[in-house]
């Protein structure tokens, strides 16, 4: 069975660092691409970016670029989303997905709820 | 680059069939076949509904079919049930981009 299972809930002050994960089993994690999605209290899914963890090749949605960095732990079928300075506006539920190379997000992770609160 | 335009909300009764239209350009949903389409009940994570425009995954009801016609793409639910609530989001390929979500849509079966 596949599964993409993400580090837990944080709480952080603004200007703090963050780093989550999303841990893959059931499938050969090389072969697929693993996206990164927010949802923002209330609001609608947004897609940041995406990593191959074959070759660590990163896209990264414009709105997000210079905000958050996509990283990958192949030997340990793991992939990040990292903050370096969090912002308010970063509280979010942060969901990954793996996405089949016809452009789509076939399995989910149950997501990470992040909060950023002084 | 601007999300895909859903309708806010839909609502029909049990048994009865309803559609919600996503609407996006020709450089997205015009020009690629990559359209999905993703269902998320209150406080679960998203999940995959429709694929490649028509395509259903293995398991899931013959009652949700997709389809799309020059710039807007449209999933159709046959035979209402109290479990379709929920919200739903499309999305396609881009000319500029891997992904492009919808706003979402509501719905509400009555």
């Amino acid at each position: 069975e596949v599964q993409l299972v993400q580090s837990g809930a944080e709480v952080k002050k603004p200007g703090e660092s963050l780093r989550i994960s999303c841990k893959g089993s059931g499938y050969n994690f090389p072969n697929y691409w693993i996206n990164w999605v927010r949802q923002m209290p209330g609001k609608g899914l947004e897609w940041m970016g995406r990593i191959n963890p074959s070759d660590s090749y990163i896209n990264y949605s414009p709105s997000f670029r210079d905000h958050v960095t996509i990283s990958t732990d192949k030997s340990i079928s793991t992939a990040y989303l990292q903050w370096s300075s969090l912002k308010a506006s970063d509280t979010a539920m942060y969901y990954c997905a793996r996405q089949t190379s016809d452009y789509y997000l076939d399995s989910w992770g149950q997501g990470t709820l992040v909060t950023v609160s002084s | 680059q601007s999300a895909l335009t859903q309708p806010v909300s839909v609502s029909g009764s049990p048994g009865q069939s309803i559609t919600i239209s996503c609407t996006g350009t020709n450089s997205d949903i015009g020009a690629y076949n990559y359209v999905s389409w993703y269902r998320q009940h209150p406080g679960k994570a998203p999940q995959l509904m429709i694929y490649e425009v028509t395509n259903r995954p293995s398991g899931l009801s013959n009652r949700f079919s997709g389809s799309k016609s020059g710039n807007t793409a449209s999933l159709t639910i046959s035979g209402l049930q109290a479990e379709d609530e929920g919200d739903y989001y499309c999305s396609s390929y881009t000319n500029s981009s891997p992904l492009l979500f919808g706003g979402g849509t509501k719905l509400t079966v009555l």
